[in-house]
Formats: structure tokens, sequence, C-alpha cells
């Protein structure tokens, strides 16, 4: 039982690159997040899907898109990658209940240059 | 002034020593996430509370939803503890995690 995968681990960009960061859940989680974790701030939810098909706004999604694939994977899409886009990346998921716990990948390393 | 605030910042305690870190919030939540992140790793949920207290381990966990209040405890602390401990709440009628807000993070250190 992997749980929350995401991949890659680490990545480095030129300014103005793309590139789409990928997560799948094992878990048969309907809701699925995008986090940025930066120095000396708290997560921060850029996207997430509630279902499959569905996908909303969180608190910084400028710059990002995401894609819902399928009830088992969410992917997030930096199409012109900017400076200000270097942060740490994780996914999570979570049953679509009041009472769940939410479960996170290892994280992705982006490095913007 | 940030929803959720964690103290300390950071934390250097020899091993054994008994550990809090607090966290206060300033909304109507309907849970409390205490998670874990290992440097260089993944985040782990420890906790979900809503009420009360609870246990795994040597890890406890409490709520005081009167007084917007959470600690996380632990017990006979082990330099496998290093990490940094994250609060997060949930806003009272928020369905599901996508409205939580974390808190900025404890750095513990257990030094041998």
């Amino acid at each position: 039982n992997a749980g929350v995968t995401q991949t890659p681990k680490f990545q480095v960009l030129k300014t103005g690159q793309s590139m789409t960061l990928q997560c799948a859940q094992d878990m048969n989680h309907n809701s699925m997040y995008w986090y940025r974790q930066d120095p000396g701030m708290g997560l921060r939810l850029i996207y997430y899907s509630a279902s499959e098909g569905t996908t909303d706004k969180g608190e910084v999604p400028n710059g990002y898109n995401v894609s819902r694939l399928n009830k088992r994977e969410f992917s997030l899409r930096l199409e012109s990658a900017a400076p200000s886009q270097t942060s740490v990346y994780f996914c999570a998921s979570s049953a679509r209940d009041r009472d769940t716990e939410a479960f996170f990948g290892q994280g992705t390393r982006l490095t913007v240059v | 002034k940030n929803e959720v605030e964690q103290s300390p910042q950071n934390l250097t305690a020899q091993e054994g020593e008994f550990i809090t870190i607090n966290c206060s919030y300033s909304v109507g939540i309907s849970a409390l996430h205490w998670l874990q992140q290992h440097p260089g790793g993944g985040i782990v949920s420890l906790f979900m509370l809503s009420s009360g207290k609870k246990k795994h381990g040597r890890l406890i966990a409490t709520i005081n939803i009167q007084e917007k209040h959470s600690s996380l405890h632990i017990t006979a602390s082990h330099p496998r503890d290093s990490a940094v401990y994250i609060c997060a709440v949930r806003p009272t009628a928020y369905f599901g995690n996508e409205k939580l807000t974390f808190g900025t993070g404890t750095r513990l250190t257990i030094i041998p």
C-alpha cells in the first residue's frame, strides 16, 4: 500500500520552462490537494479536487493548472515557471468526510533559476 | 496575525525530556490536525482532534475548544523524534480538508 506517490522528488527548471508534477493515491480517496511550502510560511493550498472531474482554486492558484485525470491521479502543471514558484510542493488526499485525516506525498523540491 | 500560531518555533531538548508544543488558533474550528515532517521528507499525520485527548505511543495530543488551544506532548523524547511538527485547523462548517489552515511549524531537535 503506497499511499500518496508524487514525482519527481527534485526538479530544476529555467524561467519560462514548463513541467507537470504527478500525484497518485491508492486509498480510493475522493479529495486530492496540491500545496506549496515556503520558508517561514505554513502550507498553502494551490488547488484541490473534491471528486473526479472537479477542481477548485485554493489560496495561491496563479501560475498553476491542475488536472484530475481519474480518481487516483491529480497533476499540477506549471506552464511558464517563474523564480517565485521555487518551493516544495506536496500532494495530499483524504476521504470526502468531515472527520478524516489527510495523507501526504513525499514532496517535490522545485527550483526555478 | 496568522490564524494558527505555534510555539515555540524552535525547541532543542535532551533525550528523555518531556516535550510540549503549543498551537493557538483564532477561528472556530471543527477539527485540528497535528502533522510531523522529517528533514527532507514527507508529511505524516499524527492526530486529528475535535475534542479531548488522543494518545499514540509516546505522543499525546490535547485540545481545548473553548480556549482555542491544543498541545502536542512527547514523553521520553528520542533523537528520532527530531522533526518539524505542524498544527493545522479546519474552520467550522467547512466540509473536507480543503480549508485547512496551517501553522508555520515547530522545529524539534532531540540531542542524545
